[in-house]
């Protein structure tokens, strides 16, 4: 069975970073795109970005909103995708959710919290 | 905003058929894809590619697509289907790149 936990979410102040993980269980990591979507409160979804799969060299893109700002990456030893955040706007401030593509994104984590305030 | 436009909301009595559109640019040369989210949880995919409903879904879902506007219709609504929905496809254009979502339709059973 699929299954995918993030962690890693929190309070951290405008300008600051955080590393968001999700650890991913129950099939081939590697094999699979690997996707961040968001949700600020009340809000829609909004996608952030992902990693290709190995045959397509990991190969990351990334949301305009994000892009300079946000990382993807993978341990594939620990079968874990990352979400490195830097120089956080209060408008960042949402639920972060890992998601595993497979022409659709057809698993959803629980998701995790991130407030940016001060 | 949102390049894929729905209604912000939708009410429907119990029994009944409820109808949520999404409309957007050249949608007709995309796969459109549905998400439910009942409150506190994350999405689920009920539709995919526009008509297919993954495994584990109600017959009860179905999506069609007519021109550039895609339509998720949920029959015989249950007091369960409460819940927001998101049609969602993969952006090409330059200003739009990777997966979009439309703004999402709450769904309210009377």
């Amino acid at each position: 069975e699929v299954h995918l936990v993030e962690s890693g979410g929190g309070l951290v102040q405008p300008g600051g970073s955080l590393r968001l993980s999700c650890a991913a269980s129950g099939f081939s990591f590697s094999d699979h795109y690997m996707n961040w979507v968001r949700q600020a409160p009340g809000k829609g979804l909004e996608w952030v970005g992902r990693s290709r799969n190995r045959a397509n060299s990991y190969i990351t893109e990334y949301a305009a909103s994000v892009k300079g700002r946000f990382t993807v990456s993978r341990d594939v030893s620990k079968n874990s995708l990352y979400l490195q955040m830097s120089n956080l706007k209060t408008e960042d401030t949402a639920v972060y959710y890992c998601t595993r593509e497979m022409v659709v994104l057809e698993h959803w984590g629980q998701g995790t919290l991130v407030t940016v305030s001060s | 905003s949102s390049v894929l436009t729905q209604p912000p909301s939708v009410s429907v009595a119990p029994g009944k058929t409820a109808s949520i559109t999404c409309g957007g640019d050249n949608i007709r040369s995309k796969s459109v894809h549905w998400f439910q989210q009942r409150p506190g949880q994350a999405p689920v995919l009920v539709i995919e590619h526009d008509t297919d409903r993954p495994s584990g879904i109600p017959e009860r879902f179905s999506g069609s697509k007519s021109g550039d506007t895609a339509t998720l219709t949920i029959s015989r609504v249950e007091a369960g289907d409460e819940a927001d929905y998101y049609c969602q496809v993969w952006g090409t254009t330059s200003d739009h790149p990777g997966w979009v979502f439309g703004g999402g339709t709450k769904l309210t059973v009377l």
